[in-house]
Order: structure tokens, then C-alpha cells, then sequence
């Protein structure tokens, strides 16, 4: 089955402690990108990848870090997380033009930062 | 970067009435304008696109129209049912970049 996993969906942690949210399709999608989604803002893009060792910021990459070794994977570390990091976070991946095409989400993951 | 705004905020419409979402970009390089359902709790979908070089698509009750001289495009869903109870995203992108407006709670009325 096509898709993109997260892991893991749920996440309660202190403030400082390093985290990584990993992000893998199995579509061969070029184009991978991370959201975070809170109430009355929409999502917003953190970081996207064009292809592999492609990385480049979105509007609230502050606070974030990202790599793209291979294809499938994308994970989003939190090298010291505070609790402005709250929030649900996507993961998505398209083919082709990027961010011209249809994203395909994951699941999605709740962090809560105390 | 990209602004998108989109209104309302919020959506009360009576089962079998249409409701209509509006959204205004700010880059007029942006070429690519999808829309995203996103259920209580589960993932955003797309369920409707259009690109620049189209002014409107219709998939059965779902249309989207563009109008790229004022930079907005918006969301037309008829004869709505209670399935269609949703938040909706609107969208603009380049080539790389993806920005999506705040969303529009819709609540169909039985």
C-alpha cells in the first residue's frame, strides 16, 4: 500500500530533550516536505526536500532540523525542543514538479513539549 | 514569501445548500492552487487542483474557480451533505514551496 508513516504519533516530552520524527514513503516521490499544524493558523511549511542531499527552509524552520540521505526517509529533529514546539506535525511527499503536485500526508504526530 | 488568506473561518450551511470558500494569494508566481479536506483527527486530502493556466474545474459537486488578475481562487461545493463536514485548507505554490491559508471549519446542518 502507498503511503507515508510517521513515527511516532504521539509524543510527550521535556524541554531539552532531542527528538527525531521520522518521515518514510515508499512511493519513490522526489519531493518531501514538513508541516506543522496549529488551531487557527493552518499548516505551515517548516522544511522541504527537492531529492535526496535537497534540503531548504519553509516559513518556520526556527527550532528545526532536517536531512535527506535517501529518498524514502525525511526525518525532523528537534534538537532542543521548548514548549513553542507544541503542535501536530505532517509529513508529505509528492512526485515529480514538487510542490506542484498532490502531497500525500502521513498520519500525522502530536508532540507536547513541557 | 507567499500570503494566502482564506475565508471564512467558520461555515454553517443547511444540508443540500452549497457553500462557497474563498481564498486571495499574494505571489503572482504561484502557479499551483489545491484544496484539502481534513476530517476530526485524520490527514488533509486533496480533494480538488488547479493550475494557473485553467479558470475553472468541476468534479461532481466540487468546483474551484481562479481568477489570477486578482490573485484569488475559491472552493464551490453544492447540494452539500453531512459527509462534507470538514475543515478545508486552501493552497499556493511555486515550484518548491507550499503555503496554506488558516482553513475553513464547514458544518453541514442535517
Amino acid at each position: 500500500e502507498a503511503q507515508v508513516t510517521q513515527n511516532p504519533r504521539y509524543l510527550i516530552t521535556v524541554t531539552g530533550k532531542k527528538l527525531t520524527v521520522t518521515c518514510s514513503q515508499n512511493m519513490n516521490h522526489e519531493y518531501m516536505s514538513w508541516y506543522r499544524q496549529d488551531p487557527g493558523l493552518g499548516l505551515r511549511q517548516i522544511y522541504y526536500s527537492m531529492n535526496v542531499e535537497v534540503t531548504d527552509k519553509g516559513d518556520v524552520p526556527e527550532g528545526y532540523k532536517v536531512s535527506r540521505k535517501e529518498k524514502r526517509n525525511f526525518p525532523l529533529i528537534l534538537e532542543s525542543p521548548s514548549p513553542n514546539q507544541t503542535s501536530l506535525y505532517f509529513c508529505a511527499s509528492s512526485f515529480g514538479q514538487g510542490a506542484r503536485e498532490p502531497q500525500h500526508f502521513g498520519d500525522g504526530t502530536r508532540l507536547s513539549i513541557l | 514569501g507567499e500570503n494566502v488568506e482564506q475565508h471564512p473561518s467558520t461555515l454553517s450551511v443547511q444540508e443540500g445548500d452549497s457553500a462557497v470558500i474563498k481564498c486571495t494569494y499574494s505571489d503572482s508566481a504561484s502557479n499551483y492552487f489545491p484544496w484539502y479536506k481534513q476530517e476530526l483527527g485524520k490527514r488533509p486530502q486533496l480533494i480538488i487542483d488547479i493550475r494557473s493556466n485553467v479558470g475553472e474545474k468541476k468534479d461532481q459537486r466540487i468546483a474551484v474557480t481562479l481568477n489570477k488578475t486578482a490573485k484569488h481562487f475559491s472552493l464551490h461545493i453544492t447540494e452539500t451533505q453531512p459527509e462534507d463536514s470538514a475543515v478545508y485548507f486552501c493552497a499556493a505554490s511555486k515550484i518548491d514551496k507550499l503555503s496554506f491559508g488558516a482553513g475553513t471549519t464547514v458544518t453541514v446542518r442535517a
